[in-house]
């Protein structure tokens, strides 16, 4: 199993400015995974953050929006950029060393006002 | 593409009763595996139960056991003496080698245990 961290656990911005999210994880991983979960919505996936590459992103999102950084196999981070209220969400980072064992981190609330 | 679709928004249940949560999915891939999520208030995910698209026996976990369909493309989650503390938002979701090991997660599903 994978135990993970994120910090911040919660944050209020304002709108105009920039968070980066923390992502620790207690051993070393290739897949690691950031989510977007909308208030009262579902988990959608933002990107595939890759060890030594260029970030994957899924349709919707961007880099210049969501830059995402991983500079060895247990520790990622996720900016979100230029705030808006909209980006109020909880981001989820996770991990998937097998497509049946996945585990998340305990997410971070953010609230842009 | 993969998708996922939860068609109960929200669920309730007596305590002590029996529970089922309804998905269906979509894949034209063979191997694969899928998911149940348990999201409490403290938003941490919590994994429920996990089946292997290649196992015919369903899975079961303590009072949580699936109704895995592979043909009619269906599993449901049920919840057998139902507790207070699974009051929560559940996922179904679905992961595989070759999608990159992303997880697809359904729309979730609110369930309310009355005591």
């Amino acid at each position: 199993s994978a135990v993970i961290s994120q910090k911040p656990s919660r944050d209020i911005c304002q709108r105009g400015t920039s968070l980066t999210i923390q992502c620790q994880v207690d051993s070393q991983v290739t897949m690691m995974f950031w989510y977007r979960q909308q208030p009262g919505q579902s988990l959608t996936l933002i990107a595939t953050a890759n060890q030594g590459s260029e970030a994957t992103y899924e349709s919707g999102f961007v880099i210049d929006k969501f830059p995402i950084s991983r500079p060895n196999l247990t520790f990622s981070t996720l900016t979100v950029s230029n705030m808006s209220p909209e980006d109020s969400s909880i981001y989820l980072c996770s991990v998937g060393p097998e497509a049946y064992e996945q585990y998340f981190g305990p997410g971070t609330r953010l609230t842009v006002t | 593409a993969q998708t996922v679709t939860q068609s109960q928004p929200e669920m309730s249940v007596q305590e002590a009763e029996t529970v089922t949560l309804s998905c269906t999915y979509d894949t034209s891939e063979s191997d694969y595996y899928l998911f149940w999520y348990k999201q409490p208030p403290s938003r941490q995910m919590i994994l429920v139960i996990r089946q292997e698209a290649y196992k015919q026996q369903n899975a079961t976990e303590n009072r949580f056991s699936v109704n895995f369909q592979k043909a009619a493309k269906s599993f449901s989650l049920k919840i057998s003496d139902s507790q207070l503390g699974d009051a929560a938002m559940y996922f179904c979701a679905y992961s595989s080698m070759e999608y990159g090991n992303k997880l697809v997660f359904g729309a979730g599903t609110i369930l309310r245990v009355k005591s």
